[in-house]
């Protein structure tokens, strides 16, 4: 219950491409979904997050999309760029700053 | 804002001695820090959340006395890996958020071990 899945585990997009990335929960509790992206050898950086009263969040080339029946939630790169090219972390907390439980990761290639 | 800091970066260490890593919050206070693992290719493994001021708490798996955990004050929280084997060897992020600020959650660069 407590596990998130993500999918697929790596990916490869031509630049100027969507670059989709899924991710179920099982856990009804979990109300705060965030995306983090990582580059090699650094921390996580958070990039955008999504609460399930929301269908949708955009921010720039980044939008979530949510469905809380399934619960599913996906992560949409638009017009992707070599510089997107990192490992993409779904997460799924049970309240706004509770620790994280995270998907095991996409690792994205934009090739140019 | 909500930067945390974490020192060092990578460190290379002889089986047996003992390794602290320092995770910093430099500009908020963080009432609240989590210690994590990440292997090679892998996703990140809760080590232990740690309350400023209380003692941590550890993940099913995580040997307390191994991996030692301190948050003395607001902005840093220090994780002692005591005598370190090469399985040790890994990636350590920390992350910080705060009760008072609003601020969310916030990850270190981490920092990378190799014990040899």
């Amino acid at each position: 219950q407590q596990q998130v899945k993500q999918s697929p585990q790596s990916l490869i997009v031509q630049k100027g491409g969507i670059s989709i990335i899924n991710c179920a929960y099982e856990n009804t509790a979990f109300d705060y979904f965030p995306w983090y992206q990582q580059f090699p050898g650094k921390g996580p950086a958070l990039l955008i997050a999504i609460r399930p009263d929301v269908s949708e969040k955009k921010e720039g080339r980044f939008t979530i999309s949510f469905n809380k029946s399934a619960k599913q939630f996906s992560l949409h790169i638009m017009d992707s760029q070599p510089g997107d090219s990192a490992t993409y972390f779904c997460a799924a907390s049970k309240g706004y700053g509770q620790n994280f439980v995270f998907g095991p990761g996409t690792r994205l290639s934009v090739l140019p | 804002g909500a930067v945390v800091s974490q020192h060092p970066s990578w460190v290379i260490c002889k089986s047996g001695t003992s390794v602290k890593i320092e995770c910093r919050s430099l500009d908020f206070q963080a009432t609240t820090m989590f210690w994590y693992r990440q292997f090679p290719k892998q996703s990140l493994m809760l080590m232990a959340t740690s309350n400023e001021g209380s003692k941590a708490t550890y993940e099913q798996g995580v040997e307390k006395d191994k991996f030692l955990i301190n948050h003395a004050s607001l902005t840093l929280s220090t994780l002692t890996v005591t005598s370190a084997h090469p399985e040790d060897s890994s990636f350590y992020i920390c992350s910080a958020r705060s009760d008072r600020t609003g601020y969310g959650y916030t990850f270190g660069s981490g920092t990378r071990l190799t014990v040899v």
